[in-house]
């Protein structure tokens, strides 16, 4: 079972929409919690950084939420853009281990 | 460009032969991870780097590879052998890290292998 669960594997959604993609995860305790955005053959792009008491942090369009109780976060894109075409990957970093943990992200496709 | 940098970005081999990578770091980051994605799935943690010295290696990281970072700059992951598994992009990664804090990790556009 992996560590950091991320739903849906993929999405469809149009131009200008809102969408929330979710991640559930079972590290713990852990140290922070991050949301990457990653194009196609291309480098994971740090979007976002909570550490574990922090709730929610925003980044433009991008706003991450994160619920340590549940142990679930979210990030949610509002008015998406073509350009937001990409896999979103949760990543969790373990408090006794300096090494990331990746989800297998979520693919979304954003439609003119 | 004062990113990370990762050499080459594509490699073909052919099954058996040995490969390297490079990557080279943003110049003031003391961590340097090595990360393994194949299509459709995260990237898989290999190794990490603190300075020069390797401080974890995943049960991922076979006899086959080793990875080095001489003077704690840039890096290498070699790969000997190759099998046609050993296909996926290699990715690495890097960051300042100031106890007890961690700066957000800096992703290379990584080395894509393909053992034919």
């Amino acid at each position: 079972k992996n560590q950091v669960e991320q739903s849906p594997q993929s999405l469809i959604i149009l131009e200008g929409k809102n969408c929330t993609l979710q991640c559930n995860y079972t590290v713990s305790p852990f140290s922070n919690l991050r949301w990457y955005k990653q194009d196609t053959g291309r480098g994971p792009v740090s979007l976002t950084i909570m550490t574990f008491s922090e709730n929610t942090k925003s980044n433009g369009r991008y706003t991450a939420t994160l619920d340590a109780d549940t142990k679930q976060s979210s990030l949610h894109i509002t008015a998406s853009q073509l350009s937001d075409s990409a896999s979103y990957i949760c990543v969790v970093s373990p408090w006794w281990t300096y090494k990331y943990i990746f989800g297998t992200g979520t693919r979304l496709k954003v439609l003119a | 460009d004062t990113g990370v940098s990762q050499n080459p970005r594509h490699k073909i081999t052919k099954r058996g032969q040995n490969v390297t990578f490079r990557c080279d770091p943003i110049s003031e980051h003391n961590r340097l991870y090595w990360y393994r994605q194949t299509l459709g799935q995260g990237p898989e943690f290999l190794t990490y780097f603190q300075n020069e010295a390797q401080l974890e290696k995943s049960r991922l990281l076979s006899d086959r590879f080793s990875a080095e970072r001489p003077k704690g700059s840039f890096s290498t992951l070699e790969i000997q052998r190759t099998e046609q598994g050993d296909s996926a992009m290699y990715l690495c990664a890097s960051s300042l890290a100031v106890p007890p804090r961690d700066t957000e990790a800096f992703f290379g556009q990584g080395t894509r292998l393909t053992v034919v």
